[in-house]
């Protein structure tokens, strides 16, 4: 049953903590994504990786870092020096970066700080 | 600078009606355009696509129409039903570019 997990659905964290969000899929897709969703915003991009090892900062990566050792696993580190992390997170994934490629989305996860 | 505007927050038909959803670009270097659709707290699932070679894609219920010397698309459901209330985000793409720029989105209210 392929697809996307993000974990946890709902995330508390106190002001100035770093928390690390995870994103996993086994659908074998080389490019993956992080978007951030706020009220009346829309979906903005925050990093996306095409290939392990390698990826590039999006239209919002200022306060976000994030690795990508592994094919299946793109996790995101929301860090103190973010000025407003209370969001949606979303993680997406697509067979490539290119031209035409739908993306997958996982669930989701609402992250508070406090 | 938004690349990609939905300029209606909000849309509200009677079930059975037509639904027209709206979107436009400014950027032409855009070769394809998606449209998906976001119950609240969950992820965007995906509805349809088209190819900027193409004015018309057709997919059931769901029709999307591309006008590139205006740099506007729109979706259109036929007929609307309850369940399609969500919603609904276009976003833009290019080969160069390997990621997608989403609109605003449209919250899509469908009335029994």
């Amino acid at each position: 049953d392929g697809g996307i997990t993000q974990s946890p659905k709902y995330l508390f964290r106190k002001e100035g903590q770093n928390v690390t969000l995870s994103c996993e899929q086994n659908l074998n897709h080389d490019a993956m994504y992080w978007y951030r969703q706020d009220p009346g915003q829309g979906l903005r991009l925050i990093y996306y990786s095409q290939i392990v090892n390698d990826f590039q900062k999006g239209d919002i990566a200022e306060g976000y870092s994030v690795s990508r050792e592994k094919k299946e696993s793109f996790p995101l580190t929301v860090t103190s020096a973010q000025k407003n992390p209370t969001a949606f997170y979303l993680c997406a994934s697509s067979i490539a970066g290119g031209s035409g490629n739908e993306q997958f989305f996982g669930p989701g996860t609402r992250l508070t700080v406090l | 600078d938004q690349q990609v505007k939905q300029n209606s927050p909000s849309l509200s038909v009677q079930e059975g009606r037509i639904s027209i959803l709206n979107c436009d670009y400014t950027n032409s270097m855009f070769d394809y355009f998606l449209w998906y659709k976001k119950y609240p707290a969950e992820g965007p699932t995906f509805l349809i696509s088209i190819s900027s070679i193409k004015d018309k894609n057709e997919d059931g219920r769901f029709t999307v129409f591309l006008n590139k010397s205006a740099k506007h698309l729109s979706l259109h459901i036929v007929p609307s039903q309850p369940g399609d209330s969500a919603v609904y985000f276009c976003a833009g793409g290019g080969t160069s570019y390997g990621k997608l720029t989403f609109g605003q989105g449209t919250i899509l209210t469908v009335h029994p």
